[in-house]
């Protein structure tokens, strides 16, 4: 079946560059997400790209897609305390319901 | 608001009872998901209504939680004999449509508890 992996775990200092990795199986993917969950609050929708982009830059948010290795990820430059959350990467193929990784759970030190 | 809602916020239930979370999904949505976050889990598809077609169960664990929406709009799930595995997030989501790009806005969710 479809799969979305997510390391679990990244910590940064405030001011340095966050990287969130995601890789994917189902190769009929048309679009691929990045959702932010903070505590106790929904997921929001941050930023989405298509698969036959291979980059796409919004603000401080950069994706970057390789389709071949079905791999993603998420750069946020410039990070801050307030992006302290839980990222989740999700994949829409063949169905119509999302597939989410894990989360990957962001810590901004000071 | 605009966005979609979710009622209770919290429930804490007995094993065994029966409970009913409820959404209100953003209006004018015609596609309403349902997905259970467990602890420190990424979300788990439940189950899906496209406006008047048949709902796709498919993520359903088990022939205790069923589903209804009364039309396009209020959405209620309903988990019988609930099971301390039960214990989650529900999270509800809608979009416009049900198309390849469906942007999904979430509601709050509602936190379960069996004990």
């Amino acid at each position: 079946g479809e799969d979305v992996e997510q390391s679990l775990f990244l910590s940064v200092r405030e001011g340095d560059s966050s990287v969130i990795n995601c890789t994917y199986t189902d190769s009929s993917s048309t679009y691929l997400y990045w959702y932010k969950q903070e505590p106790g609050a929904g997921l929001q929708l941050l930023t989405y790209i298509f698969s036959n982009m291979d980059m796409k830059q919004d603000q401080r948010l950069t994706v970057l897609l390789n389709k071949k290795d079905k791999h993603l990820s998420l750069r946020i430059a410039d990070t801050q305390t307030g992006d302290s959350a839980i990222y989740f990467c999700a994949e829409s193929g063949s169905a119509r319901q999302l597939t989410f990784g894990s989360g990957t759970q962001l810590t901004v030190l000071p | 608001g605009a966005g979609v809602s979710q009622s209770p916020s919290n429930k804490v239930t007995e094993k065994g009872k029966d409970v009913e979370l409820r959404c209100d999904p953003i209006s004018g949505h015609t596609a309403l998901y349902w997905y259970r976050q467990r602890l420190g889990q990424g979300l788990e598809f439940l189950i899906y209504f496209q406006g008047n077609s048949a709902p796709d169960k498919s993520g359903l664990p088990s022939d205790r939680f069923s589903a209804e929406r009364t039309g396009e709009s209020v959405s209620t799930l309903t988990i019988q004999r609930t099971q301390q595995e039960d214990s989650a997030v529900y999270l509800c989501a809608s979009s416009l449509d049900g198309s390849s790009h469906n942007e999904q806005f979430f509601g709050p969710g509602t936190r379960l508890t069996v004990l």
